[in-house]
This record gives structure tokens, sequence and C-alpha cells, in this order.
């Protein structure tokens, strides 16, 4: 089992729509989960990290924890063609912040 | 804004090679990680290093690797024999503390011929 999966899309979304990502792990001791984006080539840039269950919102941008269901998803309300990326969610465990990444989904949006 | 930077941005070199890539991590960070990224292919991690020492390693992270922090402000991912399969975008990133953030530099680019 992977130890985090996400819809590898594409994601087609028109300009000024909602894109919803979505991410499950498998390790329920996990302990923080991020989600980064990536430029085709490029490095991975933090978007926003959340902890505790719920919801945290940053600007357009609202990441949404269920520690129950093993859940963590990334909601980007007004999308631009400029969001158009790939995004990664990113799950920490143990001592020392040892990553594990998803594959990735490809998000399209469309002018 | 401070940020982690590599080099070099692209490093080609022969089966069978040594080669050393270089990372400076963001100046008041205190842990440090190497991942790499196989093309079209997820990031995996490899190594996080922490009070010079490594703290965690991967299965990926061999004999054949090692890192290194030879002063105050370098982070070294060397590779002594490299292997086609080496082929891959490698990213340092650095963080400030155990269950902080990880920032990631711009990557290094290495090809194996």
């Amino acid at each position: 089992q992977k130890e985090v999966e996400q819809n590898s899309g594409p994601l087609s979304v028109p300009e000024g729509a909602i894109a919803s990502l979505n991410c499950t792990y498998s390790d329920r001791g996990s302990q923080s989960f991020f989600w980064y984006r990536q430029y085709s080539g490029k490095s991975p840039e933090l978007i926003m990290f959340i902890y505790s269950n719920g919801d945290k919102e940053d600007g357009r941008f609202t990441a949404q924890l269920n520690k129950a269901s093993q859940y963590v998803s990334l909601l980007i309300r007004d999308s631009q063609p400029s969001d158009s990326a790939t995004y990664l969610c990113a799950v920490m465990k143990g001592n020392f912040n040892k990553f594990y990444f998803g594959s990735g989904t490809k998000l399209n949006v469309k002018p | 804004e401070p940020e982690v930077t590599q080099t070099p941005s692209h490093q080609v070199t022969q089966m069978g090679q040594e080669v050393i890539l270089r990372c400076v991590p963001i100046s008041n960070h205190l842990y440090f990680y190497w991942y790499r990224q196989i093309l079209g292919q997820k990031v995996e991690f490899l190594v996080s290093f922490y009070n010079n020492e490594i703290s965690e390693k991967s299965e990926i992270f061999d004999d054949q690797f090692s890192v290194e922090r030879p002063d105050g402000s370098n982070f070294t991912l060397k590779i002594r024999s490299t292997k086609l399969e080496d082929s891959a975008m490698y990213f340092c990133a650095s963080s400030s503390g155990g269950t902080d953030t990880q920032y990631f530099g711009p990557g290094t680019r290495l090809t194996v011929l």
C-alpha cells in the first residue's frame, strides 16, 4: 500500500472555478500534512500545511484534514491559469520530518 | 527572503564516476534533507541530517551515497560510482525545526551517460 495516494489527473477546471484536490494516506501515525505546487522542471513550492482536523484557509487556498478518514484535500478558489501545475501532497512522519510525497495531481486551469 | 541554493543546476557524468552535489541551506535552519525525483515520477526521500549526523535514510540511500556538512554553510550529497538509474533531479531541503516546513532548493539535474 502506498504511503500517500493522489489521483494523477489531469484535473481540468475553467478559470474562476474551484479546484478540489484530494489525497489519502495510509499511516494513522502521520503527524503533519503539506501541499506543495510544482511547475514542470522546477522544485516543489510550499502552498500550505495543516496539522489539526478541520479547515485552514490562506488566501484562495483552503486545506482540509480528516484524520479519521486519513484524508487531506486542497481547495483552490477563483482558479487562475497560473495555478496550472502539479500539486503534491506530502505527509510527515517520524522525529525528523521524513516526508512521503504522493505522485501529484496535475491541474489545468483553462482561460 | 532566504532561500536554499544548489549547484550545479545541471551535472552530466559518465557511468562509474563520482559526483558531488552541493547545497547551501537557509542559514538558521538545522535540519537538512536530500530528495530525488526521476523524470515523471514522484519526489522520493533519500536522507535527513541533523546535528552533523544522518538521522534517517531511505532504502534508496545505499553505500554509494554519502552526505556531509563540510563547513557551516554547505551540505553535500556524494554519489561514489554513478549508475544510469541515478539520473534524476536531486533536491536539497532544509527546515528550522523537527516538525517544521521544509523549503526546497531549485534542484540539480543529474544525467548519467
